[in-house]
């Protein structure tokens, strides 16, 4: 079954607005991992966070990670219209050499339209 | 980071029949992995393809009807055997690359349509 469960399924925003996606997940993990698809298209990897770290940013990119909730946010500051697609977050449980190393457990997404 | 192509980006194939997808990557690769996303859907893993060893699928996907090859370090197929309708879903390959080790990255997807 589905680890993660994101909010809001889709959110509509104007450009320049900030726009803030919020993952959560039931189990331990390794790392977690946004990722970014076009239309139905291939996943563009955005920015990896792992399980020792609390935040991270990456140009416009902001990422939070709350190990104790079992939670994560990702946050697009002064989005464009270039931003509008399905957000993802993917979580990794596994250390090298282990099971689930590799294995990704995906999040339902989140469907971000940006107005011009 | 790995760049990873797939053939075909997309197909149109009639139940019954069978599909098979290729994935290359332009760097040697221990793990490489296979997901299906399903109209409107998420992803998720069908199997980890290992090099020299039979690929380990995970819960729900079966051997005979997604067999996969992994011949050497760059290279993988996944086919897609009597495929029925609700097989129509995007097939991507994955591979883990990046500075961290934990990277992974997609390939650009197999769109699949089973009429």
């Amino acid at each position: 079954s589905q680890q993660g469960e994101e909010d809001p399924q889709a959110l509509s925003i104007q450009e320049g607005e900030n726009a803030t996606m919020n993952c959560s997940y039931k189990t331990s993990i390794n790392n977690l991992q946004w990722y970014r698809q076009n239309s139905g298209r291939g996943l563009v990897h955005l920015i990896l966070i792992r399980s020792n770290e609390r935040e991270k940013h990456s140009g416009r990119l902001r990422v939070t990670l709350d190990t104790s909730k079992k939670s994560s946010s990702l946050l697009i500051t002064a989005s464009r219209a270039a931003d509008t697609a399905s957000y993802f977050c993917a979580t990794d449980g596994g250390d090298a050499g282990g099971t689930s190393y590799g294995k990704l457990t995906f999040g339902q997404g989140t469907i971000l339209t940006v107005h011009p | 980071s790995a760049v990873i192509s797939q053939k075909p980006s997309r197909d149109i194939c009639q139940r019954g029949t069978s599909l098979t997808i290729q994935c290359q990557v332009d760097s040697q690769v221990t793990m490489m992995f296979w997901y299906r996303q399903q109209p409107g859907q998420s992803l998720t893993l069908i199997a980890t393809a290992n090099q020299g060893s039979e690929a380990t699928y995970e819960s729900g996907f079966v051997i005979d009807k997604f067999p996969i090859s992994r011949p050497n370090l760059t290279f993988s197929t996944l086919t897609v055997s009597n495929m029925s309708p609700e097989d129509s879903s995007i097939y991507l390959c994955s591979v883990y690359s990046g500075t961290s080790g934990y990277e992974q990255y997609f390939g650009p997807g197999t769109r699949l349509t089973v009429t």
